[in-house]
């Protein structure tokens, strides 16, 4: 029963790199969501995905970009690193449309920016 | 905008004891709290939720509690076990948006 799966689970980058993060849930949800978490801090939503097909900038879009390659499967790609990207990014997804539904996390990846 | 809060980043509680955790919410129009535990180098676990038209909700172990006169939530944990030690979050639904706006956590720290 994977839920949902994050892919890797750990990378450092140089200021200026670009990587995708890769995210896939197997629980056939409808919508999913990436948020990042600073030290001391709560979730913060990136971008979400209402249903495959739409995406949507959440609190803190600025840096990123996302796809929604089929229903499984939202990727959030950071274009040129910067160091205040720094942080733990989580996937998420849920069966429902609107927030009013559970949302089942993955265990993150931890992303450095030197 | 309107946040979530909580009213104590650490507790500290003895084995089989009971456990509350508290959150204050400041948006009216909020209809749909949950909360999550977060264990070190986990993602956040979905615990229990309540919506506004509820005032209590339980599970196993666990009950929420929801006063919409003074926008507070809480958490309560019965027979607190170590297994319990994690981060709690409660979270809030923007506006019936697809959101959820987070606080910041509560360490809860369960002693032999």
């Amino acid at each position: 029963n994977a839920g949902v799966t994050q892919t890797p689970k750990f990378q450092v980058l140089k200021t200026g790199q670009s990587m995708t993060l890769q995210c896939a849930q197997d629980m056939n949800h409808n919508s999913m969501y990436w948020y990042r978490q600073d030290p001391g801090m709560g979730l913060r939503l990136i971008y979400y995905s209402a249903s495959e097909g739409t995406t949507d900038k959440g609190e803190v879009p600025n840096g990123y970009n996302v796809s929604r390659l089929n229903k499984r499967e939202f990727s959030l790609r950071l274009e040129s690193a910067a160091p205040s990207q720094t942080s733990v990014y989580f996937c998420a997804s849920s069966a429902g449309g609107g927030g009013n539904q559970p949302q089942h996390f993955g265990d993150g990846t931890r992303l450095s920016i030197l | 905008g309107e946040s979530v809060g909580l009213h104590l980043p650490t507790l500290s509680v003895q084995e089989g004891d009971n456990s509350i955790i508290n959150c204050a919410y400041s948006n009216s129009a909020s209809d749909y709290f949950i909360w999550y535990k977060q264990e070190s180098g986990k993602g956040p676990q979905f615990i229990i939720d309540i919506r506004s038209n509820m005032d209590k909700r339980q599970g196993q172990r666990v009950t929420v509690l929801l006063n919409k006169t003074v926008k507070h939530l809480s958490l309560q944990i019965a027979a607190t076990q170590p297994g319990d030690s994690a981060v709690y979050f409660c979270a809030e639904n923007m506006l019936g948006g697809y959101a959820l706006n987070f606080g910041k956590g509560t360490s809860l720290l369960v002693t032999p």
